[in-house]
């Protein structure tokens, strides 16, 4: 079993704001990165250090935290966002990595 | 532009080791971690494990005993072996860059995937 766990599915309105949640316990000592993942293709990273974008990734995604809870927001959803989100942390007392099951995005 | 390129066995029979290679182009090889990644079919990411330029390793303690990872840094490369495979070890592997620094670590760069298959 993950140490971080993610909803499986989320679904948002094409335009609308979606959020989507990472929890676990080593998130109260350490930020979260999140990936997205296209069909085929290698994960990109999005958001790091809870709140920054690599070059070249639109500013509609942002990342916050609170207590064991990492979030992903993407604000004005567009189609080409559908994707899975994953999360990644280092795992709770060890050094080692943990990512969370991932999210599949559907942007209706 | 940092490029990961990887490559290794696709195929493979019960009991094999993988062996799966990965070269770094443009970027410093010390100032990062380098790691391994696997995405069974229609699942999520795993960590396999990470290495730093002078060789200090950390794995995934539901593989340790089977996988080792190394690096040569005269070539930029870095490898992974995972011996005894079985099929529950058919995934897509990647190799990905890790940064460290300020308390946050995160994977920066990954490389296109090598798809292992397992059979006999």
């Amino acid at each position: 079993s993950s140490e971080l766990t993610q909803d499986p599915a989320v679904s948002v309105a094409l335009g609308q704001t979606v959020r989507i949640t990472c929890q676990g316990d080593s998130l109260r000592e350490y930020y979260a990165s999140w990936y997205q993942q296209k069909p085929g293709q290698a994960p990109v990273l999005v958001i790091y250090d809870k709140n920054k974008r690599p070059s070249g990734i639109p500013d509609r995604f942002s990342g916050s935290s609170s207590g064991n809870t990492a979030s992903l927001t993407i604000t004005g959803a567009q189609a080409e966002d559908e994707a899975d989100y994953y999360c990644n942390s280092r795992g709770s007392g060890t050094y080692h990595r943990v990512f969370g099951g991932g999210t599949t995005l559907t942007v209706l | 532009q940092v490029q990961l390129q990887q490559w290794g066995a696709g195929l493979l029979k019960p009991s094999e080791t993988l062996s799966l290679t990965c070269a770094v182009y443009g970027r410093s090889f010390s100032d990062y971690y380098w790691s391994w990644i696997r995405q069974s079919p229609g699942k999520g990411l795993e960590w396999i494990g990470e290495i730093n330029h002078s060789g200090s390793a950390n794995y995934n303690p539901s593989l340790k005993s089977r996988v080792t990872i190394s690096v040569d840094t005269s070539r930029n490369q870095l490898s992974l072996r995972l011996s005894s495979v079985t099929a529950a070890d058919a995934a897509l592997y990647y190799c990905a860059s890790l940064y460290c620094g300020d308390g946050s670590c995160y994977f920066d760069s990954w490389g296109q995937g090598t798809l292992v298959t397992v059979s006999s």
